[in-house]
């Protein structure tokens, strides 16, 4: 059971946008920013998006983040065949002193 | 560029040790944490431990604490992590991953632990 809640799945077409949900609460979320990975299918996770909407280099500007309250979004617009992996959410959580994670959701390009 | 490479997963039977190596280049190791992070098989991403960069605040997650211990040789650029009384539920791939207070910049390709009998 994850600290932060995705859901399992999510989909679109080609040039379709897309959001990924992230739910936590005050410790995490509430309190601290948002990180998004992307994981390619066999290969180890890649940061995406961090301190709420800022991407690291080569990152392209069609993934972008938001966060209110204990919840944070991802979005993807453009979607891009390419772009069919798995996302995670992640925070750190002052009650735990540690970071925590969603438990993933796999995007599918219909 | 940075890069960090794993090595050092395996086969282990229960109750057994392994220590995990973590090589990095690119960057200077001494100034960042540094963490270990796990993913079991088809499952999600598991955060395990962090060092400091002078190895004076390491932190575990509770899944590992009491068995797994992290450390740090800066001299040699490398990361390492002892993992004892390994348990069926330790099965996964290993990542180090440069930690800037939470948030994991850059990934290993990481290393394979299979606890089984």
């Amino acid at each position: 059971q994850s600290v932060l809640t995705q859901p399992p799945s999510a989909s679109g077409t080609p040039g379709q946008r897309v959001t990924i949900s992230c739910s936590g609460s005050s410790s995490n979320i509430g309190s601290n920013t948002v990180n998004w990975y992307q994981q390619l299918p066999g290969t180890a996770p890649k940061l995406l998006i961090y301190s709420h909407n800022q991407r690291p280099s080569g990152v392209p500007d069609r993934f972008s983040g938001s966060q209110s309250g204990t919840s944070a979004s991802l979005a993807i617009s453009g979607l891009q065949s390419e772009d069919e992996a798995d996302y995670y959410c992640g925070a750190w959580d002052d009650s735990l002193n540690g970071p925590v994670f969603g438990g993933g959701t796999k995007l599918t390009v219909l | 560029q940075v890069q960090l490479v794993e090595s050092g997963g395996g086969l282990v039977k229960p109750g057994g040790s392994l220590r995990l190596s973590c090589a990095a280049s690119g960057f200077t190791l001494s100034e960042y944490y540094m963490s270990w992070i796990r993913q079991a098989p088809g499952k999600g991403l598991e955060w395990i431990s962090y060092i400091s960069s002078a190895s004076t605040t390491i932190h575990y997650a509770d899944s590992v604490r009491g068995r797994f211990t992290v450390s740090r040789d800066n001299t040699k650029n490398s990361l390492y992590l002892q993992m004892n009384i390994l348990r069926a539920e330790d099965t996964a791939v290993y990542y180090c991953a440069r930690d800037l207070y939470g948030t994991f910049d850059s990934w290993g390709q990481g290393t394979l632990v299979t606890v089984s009998s």
